[in-house]
């Protein structure tokens, strides 16, 4: 079973409109999330990163959320622009992992119409 | 642009080939991780360099294998293909191998497997 939930797993916004993404995930002891954007064909761009004393971080038109205690984290996207159309992929990081192993999200695929 | 660069951008194979992917990390990054992409779904962590010596491994079965060279650059090697390899391979490059540094992913390579 994935331990990094996404949903929806799709949705079509209008230009200029707000939407919010959410993940779950069951990773613990928690390191901290991650939220990608992946172009189609491209690889994914780092958004933001949370650690656990985090509650919200900010990146232009992009807020992040993650309350740790629930284990949630949200992605809002603010005023959407045509290219904000793109997978957006949520990575958990535990603990335990020494090294560099994520936990991916399926990701939520984003489409802004005019 | 992140400065990771991943050759070649396309490859078709046929079932039971072998195939060599590679990627050219950020300067001054030592760690290198792979990841396959099916369609749809988030990354999957295949496994890490970090000096280059093998430094983590996702479930990948053996026939999957890597090498890193003193330039930090890295190859990943796919031994008798199967149609399920088909996918899209990002490899990421990071100054350290711990969670808590930034990976920076490339543009990826897209196997199809016949």
């Amino acid at each position: 079973k994935n331990q990094v939930e996404q949903s929806p797993q799709s949705l079509i916004i209008l230009e200029g409109k707000n939407c919010t993404l959410q993940c779950n995930y069951t990773v613990s002891p928690f390191s901290n999330l991650r939220w990608y954007k992946q172009d189609t064909g491209r690889g994914p761009v780092s958004l933001t990163i949370m650690t656990f004393s985090e509650n919200t971080k900010s990146n232009g038109r992009y807020t992040a959320t993650l309350d740790a205690d629930t284990k949630q984290s949200s992605l809002h996207i603010t005023a959407s622009q045509l290219s904000d159309s793109a997978s957006y992929i949520c990575v958990v990081s535990g603990k335990t992992d020494s090294w560099g192993k994520f936990q991916f999200g399926a990701g939520t695929q984003v489409v802004v119409t005019p | 642009e992140t400065g990771v660069t991943q050759s070649p951008t396309h490859l078709i194979k046929t079932r039971g080939q072998q195939v060599t992917l590679r990627c050219s990390s950020q300067s001054g990054h030592n760690t290198v991780s792979w990841y396959q992409q099916a369609l749809g779904q988030g990354p999957q962590f295949i496994f890490q360099y970090y000096r280059e010596e093998e430094n983590g491994r996702g479930n990948f079965p053996p026939r999957f294998s890597g090498l890193q060279f003193p330039n930090y650059s890295s190859e990943l090697n796919v031994n008798a293909l199967e149609l399920d390899d088909s996918a899209l391979y990002l490899c990421a490059s990071s100054l350290a191998g711990t969670s808590d540094y930034e990976q920076y992913f490339g543009p990826g390579t897209r196997l199809t497997v016949t």
